[in-house]
């Protein structure tokens, strides 16, 4: 079965201390993994999409990497307006469209 | 561009009532998710549609979910009866598929908040 898993649950960081979100995933085979950003009453909103191991996307003071095993997510110099929380999801090979999501980071950042 | 838009954006119902969420998707894109969020499971995925035809619904929960996709711009999920546990905050994405390995990214709505009393 697939499976995704995030960590920590919860973070709490102060403004300007950089960490990084950890996702670690077991599929049958990876067709691409995708990180989401969500805020309170929102729907999750996009970020990047990873395919393969060793690619990096970056935005802003985010920026994704990939594993084979996992992907992390590394906020530099975090804001309060970063505080949210982060989803990723994995598209698995043979199941078209499907998203299969983490339960989660919360990440509050504050002054 | 208009995003995903879903209706309505809260529902407060007693249990036994028939409930019905409605999605937009975006102009164009061809696939079309229903997906469920709770504190305990996190998001859920109920179904989806490609072209509106329904090709994976192994998510729906039980016979009293349904799901329905008239048309490229415009689909329903409807819950009869509802049961308190069906409290959640249910969420319409679409997306377009441009073939080959690499997918564009699911766009969600703002979610429909469901209290089933």
């Amino acid at each position: 079965e697939d499976q995704v898993t995030q960590s920590p649950e919860a973070l709490r960081l102060q403004e300007g201390e950089s960490s990084s979100l950890n996702c670690s995933y077991t599929v049958s085979g990876l067709r691409g993994l995708f990180w989401y950003r969500q805020d309170p009453g929102k729907g999750p909103e996009f970020l990047f999409t990873l395919y393969s191991a060793g690619e990096e996307k970056e935005k802003e003071r985010l920026k994704a990497t990939l594993t084979k095993k996992e992907s992390f997510l590394h906020i530099t110099a975090p804001k309060p307006e970063d505080s949210a929380t982060y989803l990723c999801a994995v598209q698995v090979v043979g199941t078209a469209s499907k998203l299969t999501f983490g339960t989660g980071t919360r990440l509050q950042v504050t002054l | 561009d208009a995003g995903v838009i879903q209706s309505p954006r809260h529902e407060v119902t007693e249990m036994g009532q028939e409930v019905t969420l409605r999605c937009k998707p975006i102009s164009g894109h061809d696939y079309l998710f229903w997906y469920r969020q709770t504190m305990m499971r996190g998001l859920e995925l109920l179904i989806y549609f490609n072209n509106n035809v329904p090709i994976d619904d192994s998510g729906m929960p039980e016979d009293r979910f349904s799901a329905k996709m008239p048309n490229a711009s415009f689909s329903t999920l409807k819950i009869q009866p509802s049961e308190p546990r069906d409290s959640a905050v249910y969420f319409c994405a679409s997306s377009l598929s441009r073939g080959g390995d690499r997918n564009q990214p699911q766009h969600f709505g703002d979610g429909t908040r469901l209290s089933i009393l």
